[in-house]
């Protein structure tokens, strides 16, 4: 049981260009999020979904788009990276309930 | 707005009781979270509590929740050089999505 997959682990990417963030889970989870981790903070959500075909913006959605075709999928689009999306990104899965998120290893974005 | 409010550092000495704090605003929360983060890893759920508990303990783990002044804590006994880590506060509540408000974190240095 793999859980929630994130890929790549590491990127760089120059100032403009676009990149994709995948993630998959296998735990057959309705409920999916992306959140960024700034240096000495907590997590801000960034968008979220409640089931495949049904996004929506968190606290800091702007520079990104997502899509949920899939259960398993939700991608996370940079188009025009800005410095300021230098960040780690994390991505979750949930049930509705008790028991929390579970989240993948992280993506470490630098954007120069 | 949610607000979840954590000290930054903690050092404690190996064998010791570690206690972490947490503060929030949202009178509506459901569950509340403590996760934990090692380096460069993802997050780790440890434990939750529902609103309506004034305490859980699940091993060397202690959670109190006082309701009254929405102060959160997690105790742990016996601290270990493993338990090094940043921990995460979170709170969520029904209707949202079971979207986690993030506190800051609080690192935790075990010493020899």
């Amino acid at each position: 049981n793999a859980g929630v997959t994130q890929t790549p682990k590491f990127r760089i990417l120059k100032i403009g260009q676009s990149m994709t963030l995948q993630c998959t889970q296998d735990m057959n989870h309705n409920y999916m999020y992306w959140y960024r981790q700034d240096p000495g903070m907590g997590l801000k959500l960034i968008y979220y979904s409640v089931g495949a075909g049904i996004t929506d913006k968190g606290e800091v959605p702007n520079g990104y788009n997502v899509s949920r075709s899939t259960t398993e999928d939700f991608p996370l689009r940079l188009e025009l990276a800005a410095p300021s999306q230098t960040s780690v990104y994390f991505c979750a899965s949930s049930d509705p309930g008790r028991e929390g998120a579970f989240f993948g290893q992280g993506t470490r974005l630098t954007v120069v | 707005g949610e607000d979840v409010e954590q000290s930054l550092f903690l050092s404690v000495r190996e064998g010791d009781s570690s206690v972490i704090n947490c503060t929030y605003t949202d009178s509506s929360s459901t569950y509340l979270y403590w996760y934990k983060q090692e380096p460069g890893a993802g997050l780790q759920l440890l434990t939750y509590i529902f609103s309506n508990m004034d305490m859980k303990q699940d091993q060397r783990l202690t959670v109190l929740l006082n309701k009254k002044d929405k102060h959160l804590s997690l105790r742990i006994a016996d601290t270990q050089t493993g338990d090094s880590a940043i921990y995460f506060c979170a709170e969520t509540h029904t209707g949202t999505a079971s979207k986690l408000t993030f506190g800051t974190g609080t690192r935790l240095q075990v010493t020899l």
